[in-house]
């Protein structure tokens, strides 16, 4: 699977948006983009992902640039609760690999009052 | 999203003795699940894949005597940490995917983890 680079931490003040970037350069054609976060001493949570197209949730926006080599995860609101640390994975979504994430050190978001 | 239940959320045992942390999908099949281990202020590490019905594949420097992988139905899977030892305390986390309501999902659900003490 391919490697991504996230800055360590970033801040975010409360009802701005929150934008993460993500660097993916070795991503192979069949590879997706998956964003997970994982608050204090819970399990990750599925934030959103994508393969070549943008694409928006409830609860973020992904956008993938062109050539796939680097992503933004947009939270478009953030709140207090959104503080966590974010993983952004590459991953092949089929045959052996289904499921299966390398997860790298995250970027530590903090939302601050 | 889908919903994936971790039993128990915190254990103590004793040094030496067995425990066994079961991993649920409760609205979907799971046709494989994943077991990972987290250490304080550390990412986490993928142990083991499981198959239904099939022996599950481990990672390079997972023991698989050790860490007991069962995968009897599309819905449970459970880890046993056998002889357990205080380096053994950690954060277990299972994932599971796999088909649901007839389609197939390419993300995988996370349970919400076991703290694993041994003493």
């Amino acid at each position: 699977d391919a490697k991504t680079t996230q800055p360590t931490s970033m801040d975010c003040a409360e009802g701005r948006a929150a934008n993460l970037p993500c660097n993916h350069s070795t991503i192979s054609g069949n590879e997706y983009v998956y964003w997970y976060r994982q608050i204090h001493s819970q399990g990750p949570q599925y934030i959103i992902h994508g393969l070549k197209n943008n694409e928006t949730n409830e609860m973020a926006s992904l956008i993938i640039t062109e050539d796939r080599k680097s992503s933004t995860l947009i939270l478009p609101h953030a709140t207090l609760r959104d503080t966590a640390v974010y993983y952004c994975i590459v991953g092949n979504a089929g045959g052996t690999s289904y499921g299966k994430l390398t997860f790298g050190q995250g970027t530590i978001l903090t939302v601050h009052p | 999203g889908a919903v994936v239940s971790q039993h128990p959320s915190w254990v103590i045992c004793k040094s030496g003795t067995s425990v066994k942390i079961e991993c649920r999908s409760l609205d979907f099949q799971a046709t494989t699940m994943f077991w990972y281990r987290q250490f304080p202020k550390q990412s986490l590490m993928l142990m083991a894949t499981s198959n239904e019905g099939s022996k599950a594949t481990y990672e390079q420097g997972v023991e698989k005597d050790k860490f007991l992988i069962n995968h009897a139905s599309l819905t449970l899977s459970t880890l046993t940490v056998t002889s357990a030892h205080p380096e053994d305390s950690s954060f277990y986390i299972c994932s599971a995917s796999g088909g649901r309501l007839g389609g197939l999902n390419t993300e995988a659900f996370f349970g919400q983890g076991t703290r694993l003490t041994v003493v």
